[in-house]
């Protein structure tokens, strides 16, 4: 049973049109909820850590968010280079020795 | 610059081979960990460490083991490589800290073809 969920698993945009990915979670006690960029073949950037509802986080072009259920990661006028693989991961209350349960994965494309 | 090294890019390893998959951090982290990442399947856990001769299995243990005999170095074994162990392999470190949770850090993934 996922406990992380984000969606769409795909998303195609052209250069300038904002948009948002989604991460759904179901643990409980969440400890911190994490984004992560991915480039192909290379391994997972970190890019945001939020901890509780209402906080918000930027970077460039990019505002992340976070309410008791979900955390969306906003991206605002993207340009071709924002093009990845967008990964989430939750710790939560319990979770064995600090593992991070990850979602499947957000693939941007970004087209000029 | 916090960094983990992940000892090869690419290999390519024969059916029944034992392979060793080496990394390492540079920034005295306790906690260890290797994924597998295939596409539509995300990354899935392995094996984690969170000491030195200390393992967990993770969700995904089958046909591997670990070794972990210093803090800064955490190897994945394929103990006899197979077809459906072609994947891309990463390891990830993580410090124990009281109080607000840190993100884990990644290496730059090895991609392994078993043929």
């Amino acid at each position: 049973e996922d406990q992380v969920t984000q969606s769409p698993e795909a998303l195609r945009l052209q250069e300038g049109e904002s948009s948002s990915l989604n991460c759904s979670y179901t643990v409980s006690g969440l400890r911190g909820l994490f984004w992560y960029r991915q480039d192909p073949g290379k391994g997972p950037e970190f890019l945001f850590t939020l901890y509780s509802a209402g906080e918000e986080k930027e970077k460039e072009r990019l505002k992340a968010t976070l309410t008791k259920k979900e955390s969306f990661l906003h991206i605002t006028a993207p340009k071709p280079e924002d093009s990845a693989t967008y990964l989430c991961a939750v710790q939560a209350d319990g979770s064995t020795l600090g593992r991070l349960y990850f979602g499947r994965g957000t693939q941007l494309t970004v087209w000029p | 610059d916090v960094k983990v090294t992940q000892s090869s890019r690419y290999l390519v390893k024969r059916t029944g081979e034992k392979v060793f998959l080496e990394c390492v951090q540079d920034m005295d982290h306790e906690n260890m960990f290797w994924y597998r990442q295939d596409p539509g399947l995300g990354l899935r856990l392995i094996y984690f460490s969170y000491d030195v001769k200390m393992k967990e299995k993770g969700d995904i243990p089958e046909g591997y083991s670990v070794s972990r005999e210093k803090k800064e170095r955490f190897s994945l074994i394929l103990e006899s490589a197979s077809t459906n162990q072609t994947s891309m392999y990463l390891c990830a470190s993580r410090p124990t800290r009281t109080g607000l949770n840190t993100e884990a850090f990644f290496g730059q993934g090895t991609r392994l073809t078993v043929v």
